[in-house]
């Protein structure tokens, strides 16, 4: 089945570092994602990854990707306070003949200053 | 380039009602989905357009369907309200269609049915 499992929460201080994981179950997934929903706004795509891709850098944003244990990692270098969201991991589902999308529950991602 | 937009950003209905929701896709995107967003249940896929078709659907009554139009303009229709159907609702166009394309995400509309 498909499946996207997330950590609820995770705080930070100003400046760290911080990793946000996220497992998933669809071993034939084409691509996941990585978005932000901040307080009454729609999703931002951040980042993603295709799937026979290990790691992806953009700027802050780092993505690691373990194909075999389905597990899938953000990392953000240098937290600000403007990070502090939810952050949604994504996969696409099989086939490539949709553009339907499984979220994970989010992960709200707190930065202390 | 615009980005995505979904009007109206925030509804009041009562249960019984109908409503229906307009998401304008990001210029040249062909395709839309739909999502709804709860405390409860998270994001969940409501159904997915490509050329005015209907190409896949969510696990939704029959009460929630869509319609997308030639300039790929996207509406969703929700009948019968009900207190559950509380959400935000979330679009999302992308190039063309299937899992190899980047998907944006509009404001999404808030709707409180009461």
């Amino acid at each position: 089945g498909e499946d996207v499992e997330q950590s609820l929460f995770l705080s930070v201080r100003e400046g760290d570092s911080s990793v946000i994981n996220c497992t998933y179950t669809d071993s034939s997934s084409t691509y996941l994602y990585w978005y932000k929903q901040e307080p009454g706004a729609g999703l931002q795509l951040l980042t993603y990854i295709f799937s026979n891709m290990d790691m992806k850098q953009d700027q802050r944003l780092t993505v690691l990707l373990n194909k075999k244990d389905k597990h899938l990692s953000l990392r953000i270098a240098d937290t600000q306070t403007g990070d502090s969201a939810i952050y949604f991991c994504a996969e696409s589902t099989t086939g490539g003949a949709t553009n339907k999308l499984i979220f994970g529950t989010g992960t709200l991602l707190a930065v202390q200053p | 380039k615009a980005g995505v937009t979904q009007t109206p950003r925030y509804l009041i209905k009562t249960r019984g009602q109908q409503v229906t929701l307009s998401c304008s896709p990001i210029s040249g995107h062909r395709s839309v989905s739909w999502y709804q967003q709860t405390p409860g249940q998270g994001l969940q896929f409501l159904f997915e357009y490509f050329s005015e078709t209907q190409r896949n659907k969510g696990n939704f009554p029959g009460r929630f369907s869509g319609r997308q139009f030639s300039n790929s303009r996207s509406e969703m229709n929700v009948s019968t309200l009900e207190l559950g159907d509380s959400a935000l609702y979330l679009c999302a166009s992308s190039l063309e269609w299937g899992s190899r394309n980047e998907q944006f995400f509009g404001p999404g509309t808030r709707l409180t049915v009461l």
